[in-house]
């Protein structure tokens, strides 16, 4: 069974500063990884869309990459500003039947 | 504009009275999927559905039904809701066939269980 595991559970960084959000994962035999940011009270947003045959994505001042063979992704955040913060969740998809989710990393960007 | 719109978005009821949380999306997708959120244990899936009159288990489907009658709504059925149905939920969709693609969600439903 896939777990999917996100370090840290929260963090705290300045305004300004680049960051890097971890995800990893135990079944390499994914279709894809996902990476969402949910606001309190909100509903998930999806950030970027890795398929299995990439190795990353970019999207303004996120880039997430993928190594299947490590099982991780990561998620990193240029210049991060206080509209940033938010849970960040990573989630794969391992069939064609629903995502796995990780429990997700809070992120408070402090201005 | 495209969305995936869920309904109630809050709702508190007691032990035993059925209810119907309402999901609609006007992208066209034939994907369709229930998740709850509870802390700790994150997002688990309940039912989903491939298309119209296609649905399916998902992790935690007891306590619940679904139906796919029309592409866009599915929504999802508490016959006797119990105060360990309390929770968030959140209905998705994807264009794409199953969940391979991109994944859209609603903006979820708080739903307390007295």
């Amino acid at each position: 069974k896939q777990e999917v595991t996100q370090i840290p559970a929260a963090l705290s960084v300045p305004e300004g500063e680049n960051l890097v959000l971890n995800c990893s994962f135990t079944d390499s035999a994914i279709y894809n990884l996902q990476w969402f940011r949910q606001d309190p009270g909100k509903g998930l947003t999806s950030l970027l869309l890795i398929q299995s045959s990439q190795r990353e994505q970019t999207s303004g001042r996120l880039n997430a990459s993928l190594d299947k063979s490590s099982g991780r992704s990561t998620l990193y955040i240029a210049a991060s500003q206080p509209g940033d913060s938010a849970t960040y969740l990573c989630a794969l998809g391992t069939g064609r039947r629903a995502l796995t989710f990780g429990s997700g990393t809070r992120l408070q960007v402090q201005p | 504009e495209a969305q995936v719109t869920q309904n109630p978005r809050y709702l508190i009821t007691v032990t035993g009275k059925k209810l119907t949380v309402t999901c609609s999306q006007n992208m066209n997708h034939e994907y369709m999927s229930w998740y709850r959120q509870d802390p700790g244990l994150g997002l688990r899936q309940i039912y989903y559905s491939m298309n119209v009159e296609v649905t399916d288990k998902g992790d935690v489907p007891e306590g619940y039904k679904v139906s796919r009658k029309e592409k866009r709504n599915f929504p999802l059925i508490l016959e006797s809701p119990s105060p360990n149905q309390t929770s968030l939920y959140f209905c998705a969709s994807s264009p794409h066939q199953g969940a391979t693609g991109e994944l859209f969600f609603g903006e979820g439903s708080r739903l307390t269980v007295l």
